[in-house]
């Protein structure tokens, strides 16, 4: 198994352009989400889905949209990207969203920088 | 806002000295979770505790739960060089959200 996998590793944006940040996990996991940590700081829960279709709001949502179409894939996309998106990206994968009753496997994280 | 909060902020110490990290929470919880993270990777999971659990081992770690003062640490025993990393609480709130600290940084000096 691959695990979490997700992708760009890197990525540098201007001001205002949009780009979606990639996930996927091949263990058949019914939730996922995203989280972004900035520096020195804990994770901050941006969106998650508890399965195909459904989707919902973390933490700080606000200037990102997420979809999920397959239970594998979990894309990340961000509107129009500001200096304040600058951060580390991770994508966690678990069994069920049930109450965080499960361990979250993580991504290796997608290091993003807006100037 | 965070619903875990990890004490100390950063730990230095020598290999082979016992290491204790504390996490305190604000609300009721099911479960409590530590995660390790090394340098620029993701985090891994390293244990979970559930409520009525008051203690637990797995290898050199051992997470205590103290539900009545909202507290929980992790020890780890006989610390190495390759302890050295970030280690977080995370906590599972209303709905399907977890919720992580700002995380200890341990420095194990060899």
């Amino acid at each position: 198994n691959a695990g979490v996998t997700q992708t760009p590793k890197f990525q540098v944006l201007k001001t205002g352009q949009s780009m979606t940040l990639q996930c996927a996990q091949d263990m058949n996991h019914e939730y996922m989400s995203w989280y972004r940590q900035d520096p020195g700081m804990g994770l901050r829960l941006i969106h998650y889905s508890v399965g195909a279709g459904i989707t919902d709001q973390g933490e700080v949502p606000n200037g990102y949209n997420v979809s999920r179409s397959t239970t594998e894939d979990f894309p990340l996309r961000l509107l129009s990207a500001a200096p304040s998106q600058t951060s580390v990206y991770f994508c966690a994968s678990s069994y069920s969203g049930n109450r965080g009753s499960y361990e979250q496997y993580f991504g290796p994280g997608t290091r993003l920088t807006v100037t | 806002s965070q619903q875990g909060e990890e004490d100390p902020q950063a730990l230095s110490i020598q290999e082979g000295e016992n290491a204790t990290m504390n996490c305190s929470y604000k609300t009721s919880i099911n479960n409590l979770q530590w995660y390790r993270q090394n340098s620029g990777r993701g985090l891994v999971h390293l244990i979970l505790i559930r409520s009525n659990e008051r203690e637990k081992h797995s290898g050199r770690l051992r997470v205590t739960l103290d539900t009545s003062k909202k507290s929980s640490s992790l020890l780890i025993t006989a610390s190495r060089a390759a302890d050295t990393a970030s280690y977080f609480c995370a906590t599972d709130e209303a709905g399907n959200m977890l919720t992580f600290g700002g995380g200890t940084r341990l420095m194990v000096k060899p």
